[in-house]
């Protein structure tokens, strides 16, 4: 069964910061990795989408990388602004197209 | 523009009683998913559908029922049967194959009272 684990699970950085969250998974059998926000009380917003053959995606100051063979992901978030507080969740696409999310981290940038 | 729609937004429902969520998408996509996410358990497979007519338990069925008669329309029921009721309903859709991303609508937020 797919585990999927995401470190750490809070985090808290100053404005401007650069920062890495990270995502692994147990079983290498997948075909993308996606990342996505959430805002308290909202929905799910997508970030970057990782078919299983990429290295990375960029969009904007997200940069997402991905090691299949390892079971690691990791999104890199630049210059880091109030606005990027919110909980970020990885998820991957297994067998069976079931999507199968990590618990999340929850980013908070300070002034 | 595109998206998934769900209704209502918040829903209180008494003991006992059955409830149904709303989840709309005008995005042509063939595959549709009900999540359930709780704090500190992430989110959590209900049932999901492939094709109209269709659908498959998930991981968290029990006390839950859909239907599929339209593409772009995937309702959850709540039943009474469902002893703990109370999270944040989430559905999702995506386009048929692999290599395409999901996409999540708003949520509905559920509460016994």
């Amino acid at each position: 069964k797919q585990e999927v684990t995401q470190i750490p699970a809070a985090l808290s950085v100053p404005e401007g910061e650069n920062l890495v969250l990270n995502c692994s998974f147990t079983d290498s059998a997948i075909y993308n990795l996606q990342w996505f926000r959430q805002d308290p009380g909202k929905g799910l917003t997508s970030l970057l989408l990782i078919q299983s053959s990429q290295r990375e995606q960029t969009s904007g100051r997200l940069n997402a990388s991905l090691d299949k063979s390892s079971g690691r992901s990791t999104l890199y978030i630049a210059a880091s602004q109030p606005g990027d507080s919110a909980t970020y969740l990885c998820a991957v696409t297994g067998t069976a197209s079931k999507l199968t999310f990590g618990t999340g981290t929850r980013l908070q940038v300070t002034l | 523009d595109g998206g998934i729609t769900q209704s209502p937004k918040y829903l209180f429902r008494k003991e006992g009683q059955n409830v149904t969520l709303s989840c709309e998408q005008n995005l042509n996509h063939d595959a549709m998913y009900w999540y359930r996410q709780d704090p500190g358990q992430g989110l959590r497979l209900i049932y999901y559908s492939q094709i109209v007519n269709d659908f498959q338990k998930g991981d968290i069925a029990e006390g839950y029922s859909v239907s599929r008669e339209k593409k772009e329309s995937f309702p959850l029921t709540v039943t009474s049967a469902q002893k703990n009721p109370t999270a944040f309903y989430l559905c999702a859709s995506r386009e048929s194959g692999t290599n395409y991303g999901y996409t999540f609508g708003s949520g509905t937020r559920l509460t016994v009272v």
